[in-house]
């Protein structure tokens, strides 16, 4: 069965200094693989979404960056984080069943707290 | 472009009553519709979906959703909740084909009364 890792689960991180958060999916190959975020009390806002290896595309502007070096890895970065990054992050995954897309799942998220 | 509008921010109901949770999609194509649940600092789970066949869908826990196109709603209902079911919900739409960038409504957070 596939499986979605994502950590840390907690991040306490000074303004201006870097993160990265990784998300790992296991049990299948070749995902479209998806980074949220949700900030307190507001929905899901996409913030990357990658195809394929190295294929990034980026939903809005601002301070992450993203990055896709295996197949199953998604990588979520920034060189300076600032106050309103924080957030809850979540890594997700879908696939293809008959040429149409599936459902996506989600990891268990990454609660971020820039002081 | 597709977009979510779930109607209620905030539903209080008191255990063992009926709830129901509104959901209105608009978009110009064809798509799958989705009610993911979110526990407490925790991930999203998928609770039900609609992808093509019976409007009417169900999940293992009780609940169930009607896709309604001429309404373009996709309201999730339950008979009888539980404490349990305490929980933020969420309605969300992608497209059937090319990348599925999923749509999100703003949530609907379900309290459960004893």
């Amino acid at each position: 069965s596939q499986t979605i890792h994502q950590w840390p689960a907690t991040l306490v991180q000074p303004v201006g200094s870097p993160l990265s958060l990784e998300c790992t999916v296991e049990g299948t190959s070749n995902p479209n693989l998806y980074w949220y975020r949700q900030a307190a009390g507001r929905g899901l806002q996409l913030l990357f979404y990658s195809v394929g290896i190295g294929q990034i595309s980026s939903e809005v502007p601002q301070n992450l960056s993203a990055s896709r070096p295996q197949d199953r890895q998604f990588i979520l970065s920034s060189k300076k984080l600032l106050l309103s990054d924080s957030g809850f992050y979540l890594c997700a995954w879908s696939g293809y069943r008959g040429g149409l897309n599936t459902e996506a799942f989600f990891g268990q998220g990454t609660r971020l707290t820039v002081v | 472009a597709q977009s979510v509008t779930q109607l209620d921010s905030q539903v209080p109901v008191f255990e063992e009553a009926p709830v129901e949770l509104r959901c209105n999609y608009s978009s110009s194509v064809s798509v799958y519709l989705f009610w993911y649940v979110q526990y407490p600092n925790q991930g999203l789970q998928l609770l039900l979906k609609y992808l093509s066949g019976s409007t009417l869908v169900e999940s293992i826990n009780g609940f169930e959703a009607e896709f309604n196109k001429s309404q373009t709603s996709f309201h999730l209902r339950k008979p009888s909740v539980h404490i349990s079911d305490t929980a933020e919900y969420f309605c969300a739409v992608s497209r059937i084909q090319g990348a599925q960038k999923l749509v999100f409504g703003q949530g609907t957070r379900l309290t459960i009364n004893p």
